[in-house]
């Protein structure tokens, strides 16, 4: 079965330090992978996803992920945080012709410091 | 902007009643996702829909209906609402490209 794991719930980086929120899955398929964040109060958006192409993937608001096969990892990096980056994050994975379903992981609040 | 749509956004209600969430969409997508959402679980999956008439359950689906009798409407029921059920509802769509979901705003439901 697949299954995401986040490392850390909360996560605390001042303004312009790098961002690092951590995802593994377990699958026994290459699966597609998908950061999403949510701002508060908010509907879940899109930030980039994997699917097999390109291994370093960039997304919007200057985020990016590399897909690592051999550590089941896809993290999620910024160079330099800003105070706008505050929110909650998911990573979620999705195999091919199983209906689409995402399985999410549990979150990672990302707080930025002035 | 995925054109979809989550009615009501705000329910409270009292334990036993039954409560139906609606979500609507604009651009004929044939699937269709009901999730909810709680702290340390992230989203999981209720049921979702791969066309009209066409549902199957997903992670969490007890003490869950759906129906969808056609493209645009995707009905969550909760037959008869316990605490448990209190969370955040959302509907999502799936996209053309690569199981890529979009989200609707969600429903909060408190059921007291």
């Amino acid at each position: 079965a697949q299954s995401v794991t986040q490392l850390g719930s909360h996560v605390s980086v001042s303004e312009g330090a790098l961002v690092l929120l951590r995802c593994n899955y377990s699958s026994s398929v290459p699966p597609y992978l998908f950061w999403y964040v949510q701002y508060p109060n908010q509907g879940l958006q899109l930030l980039l996803k994997y699917t097999s192409a390109a291994t370093l993937v960039k997304g919007i608001n200057g985020f990016e992920a590399e897909f690592k096969k051999s550590e089941t990892s896809f993290h999620l990096t910024k160079p330099s945080a800003h105070m706008s980056d505050a929110a909650e994050y998911f990573c979620a994975v999705s195999l091919y012709n199983q209906g689409g379903k995402l399985i999410f992981g549990q979150g990672t609040e990302l707080s930025v410091k002035p | 902007d995925a054109g979809i749509t989550q009615s009501p956004r705000h329910k409270v209600t009292e334990t036993g009643t039954p409560v139906t969430l609606r979500c609507h969409q604009t651009e004929n997508h044939r699937y269709m996702y009901w999730y909810r959402q709680d702290p340390g679980h992230g989203l999981r999956l209720i049921h979702y829909s791969y066309g009209v008439k066409d549902t199957d359950k997903g992670e969490v689906s007890d003490g869950y209906s759906v129906s969808r009798s056609k493209t645009e409407d995707f009905l969550l029921t909760l037959e008869s609402a316990t605490s448990s059920q209190t969370s955040v509802y959302f509907c999502a769509i799936k996209g053309v490209a690569a199981n890529e979901q979009f989200f609707g705003p969600g429903t909060r439901l408190t059921v007291l």
